[in-house]
């Protein structure tokens, strides 16, 4: 059972949807992060969230909207999104910057552009 | 800026057969080590982890140390069984850099009966 709970698991939308993924984590933990996982690529660092602020943005199209309401929840809002979109998108926790800086993921939330 | 180089895949090895995964880094700090394992359908989960030079991380017979000295932080296991099928990740951490972790490309091992 993970601490870091994503909905919905599987997602298909066209390019003129709107649509949100939700992360949720139940460890108390006070930074967050949404990741891109795509075929053949990298893992993508997208978005960085300690206490509720945004600190990180890494160049990401502004089709991709991140909400932080409080510690333990995290949104990425979907719009006019492109094929090339499609992936595995991953919400992460930690205790914030600590010397350790492991990683807690949920399982993902696997997203299909048309 | 910090990097994380593992050894390319795929892997593929006989059950119970010795795996050897390498990683490499560089960093500007000190950095804290880790391996990551992503089985299918699932997200990465931590294996083990090192914060100081000389440290060996171990879990569910994997091992890894942190050597400073060649800048490594291989994964190792004696007998791989089937379900280690999996994605291993290194990556590392860094204080001074808020956090953020830096990941390698990962690298696929199948094992097969």
């Amino acid at each position: 059972e993970t601490g870091v709970t994503q909905t919905p698991r599987h997602l298909v939308m066209g390019m003129t949807n709107k649509k949100s993924l939700k992360c949720e984590q139940h460890l108390g933990h006070n930074a967050m992060y949404w990741y891109k996982q795509s075929a053949k690529k990298p893992l993508e660092l997208m978005f960085v969230y300690s206490l509720e602020e945004r600190v990180e943005n890494n160049s990401v199209p502004s089709r991709f909207s991140p909400e932080c309401p409080n510690s333990s929840h995290l949104f990425l809002h979907l719009h006019t999104l492109q094929p090339e979109d499609s992936a595995l998108y991953l919400c992460a926790s930690s205790q914030g910057w600590t010397a350790t800086g492991e990683l807690f993921f949920g399982e993902g939330s696997r997203l299909t552009v048309l | 800026g910090d990097s994380v180089t593992q050894m390319e895949g795929p892997v593929t090895l006989s059950e119970e057969a010795f795996l050897t995964i390498n990683c490499t880094y560089t960093a500007t700090g000190y950095p804290s080590l880790f391996w990551y394992v992503q089985y299918p359908g699932e997200g990465l989960q931590l294996l083990l982890k090192a914060t100081k030079a000389d440290d060996k991380g171990s879990n569910k017979g994997f091992e890894a140390t942190y050597r400073k000295e060649t800048t490594s932080f291989h994964l190792e296991k004696g007998s791989v069984q089937v379900s280690d099928s999996a994605v291993y990740f290194c990556a590392l951490s860094v204080l001074t850099n808020a956090g953020k972790s830096t990941f390698g490309d990962g690298t696929t091992l199948t094992v097969k009966p």
